[in-house]
């Protein structure tokens, strides 16, 4: 049963970086064709698909987070990161990680979701 | 890539069936069988319910069950239960450079 489990910190200052990395268990992150994806969903609101990578390292970027987003994989920690660079109020939201796969793309698997809070 | 539609809220008695439509375009729903359905509880992270249109994961009760007519697919749930009363999002592929659209969400109220 694979397992995913973001972690960092809830609370970014306006202008700073946010940095969150999702761990995978029960599986290994290299194996299989799946995407591993970041989702938000700001509190009361829909979901929002941020990016996904491949194990690869090639990526896809939501165009109007792409200036700010980066994704990247450390396949010998079985970790995936996100980067959101000089984040605002809007960027407030519970991030979720998760696995895309199926000729679909459905999701599969979620992280349980972080709250991350922008504020000074 | 706008969000595929949805209508804000359903609702239903127990034992009732309910439909959750989603509308698209071309581009995404009418032009793929790839749409999927997630439930969400409050505070809790999605979970699929539905892929490929129609298909259910292990596990997920028959009493959901998914279709699509052109550019809009639907979800039914059958039976209607007290624990069935939470978000519903669809998502759809879509030949946006994003591959994926999420639908605007739903609110199921068991009444």
């Amino acid at each position: 049963q694979v397992q995913l489990q973001e972690s960092g910190p809830g609370l970014v200052k306006p202008s700073q970086t946010l940095s969150l990395t999702c761990t995978v268990s029960g599986g290994s992150i290299s194996s299989g064709s799946y995407y591993w994806s970041w989702i938000r969903q700001p509190a009361g609101k829909g979901l929002e698909w941020i990016g996904r990578i491949y194990t690869s390292g090639s990526t896809n970027y939501n165009p109007s987070l792409k200036s700010r987003v980066t994704i990247s994989v450390d396949t010998s920690k079985n970790q995936f990161s996100l980067k959101l660079s000089s984040v605002t109020a809007a960027d407030t939201a519970v991030y979720y990680c998760a696995r895309e796969g199926g000729s679909g793309y459905r999701i599969d698997y979620w992280g349980q979701g972080t709250l991350v809070t922008v504020s000074s | 890539q706008s969000a595929l539609t949805q209508p804000a809220s359903v609702s239903g008695s127990p034992g009732q069936s309910i439909t959750i439509s989603c509308t698209g375009t071309s581009s995404d729903v009418g032009g793929y069988n790839y749409v999927s359905w997630y439930q969400q509880h409050p505070g809790k992270a999605p979970k699929l319910m539905i892929y490929d249109v129609s298909n259910r994961p292990s596990g997920v009760s028959n009493r959901f069950s998914g279709s699509k007519s052109g550019n809009t697919a639907s979800l039914t749930i059958s039976g209607l239960q007290a624990e069935d009363e939470a978000d519903y999002y669809c998502s759809s592929y879509t030949s946006s450079s994003t591959l994926k659209v999420f639908g605007t969400g739903t609110k199921v109220t068991v009444l």
